[in-house]
């Protein structure tokens, strides 16, 4: 069965520090994978996506993602980040048909330190 | 860029009432919508999949007849929570799909039930 994995629950890095979130997938064929990202009370917004391609993917607000299938990853990184990153980020990979489904991962809460 | 649209965005109810929660796509049609639950600090869970002119698709261990789903329209899908109970207090999100393989979210609708 597809699932996602984000290992890390939490983490803090300080504003203007460089950023990278983990995520691991469990799919037989080659995934769809997508970073969302949720400000509190909030719906999701996507950041990026990956179909195929180019395996590294560039998405909005400067983020980026790298699909490694060796490593059944597609960690979500940004040079440098912003007190406004603050948020809840959530991998996520597309299930199904035509990935008519989309299963989330755990999620991974970003903490800015000033 | 395509709009989910979700109200109301909060609704307290009492033990026993039903809730209905609407979720609509503002200038385009949606002829799939997906319903996701998440409860406080946790990642999204499919409920179900709304199509258009016929049932909803449910998800392994969601309720039917507990979670009314209905989708009359191109661009309305409703999520009606029937005798809604405590443990049914959540934080309800719909999505369509806008492209391929890519879905937009609604800001969700904070359920609580007294």
């Amino acid at each position: 069965a597809q699932s996602v994995t984000q290992p890390d629950i939490h983490i803090t890095v300080s504003e203007g520090a460089s950023l990278e979130l983990r995520c691991n997938y469990s799919y037989g064929a080659t995934p769809y994978l997508f970073w969302y990202v949720q400000s509190p009370g909030q719906g999701l917004q996507l950041l990026l996506k990956y179909f195929s391609g180019d395996t590294l993917v560039q998405g909005i607000k400067g983020f980026e993602a790298e699909f490694k299938r060796s490593q059944s990853s597609f960690n979500l990184r940004k040079p440098s980040v912003h007190w406004s990153d603050a948020a809840e980020y959530f991998c996520a990979v597309g299930a199904g048909s035509s990935a008519s489904k989309i299963i989330f991962g755990s999620g991974t809460r970003l903490s800015i330190r000033p | 860029g395509a709009v989910v649209s979700q109200h109301p965005s909060w609704v307290i109810c009492k033990s026993g009432t039903s809730v209905k929660i609407e979720c609509r796509s503002l200038d385009f049609q949606a002829t799939t919508m997906f319903w996701y639950r998440q409860f406080p600090k946790q990642s999204l869970m499919l409920m179900a999949t709304s199509n258009e002119g016929s049932k909803a698709t449910y998800e392994q261990g969601v309720e039917k007849d507990k979670f009314l789903i209905n989708h009359a329209s191109l661009t309305l899908s409703t999520l009606t929570v029937t005798s809604a109970h405590p443990e049914d207090s959540s934080f309800y999100i719909c999505s369509a799909r806008t492209g391929t393989n890519v879905l937009t979210f609604g800001a969700g609708s904070r359920l609580t039930v007294l």
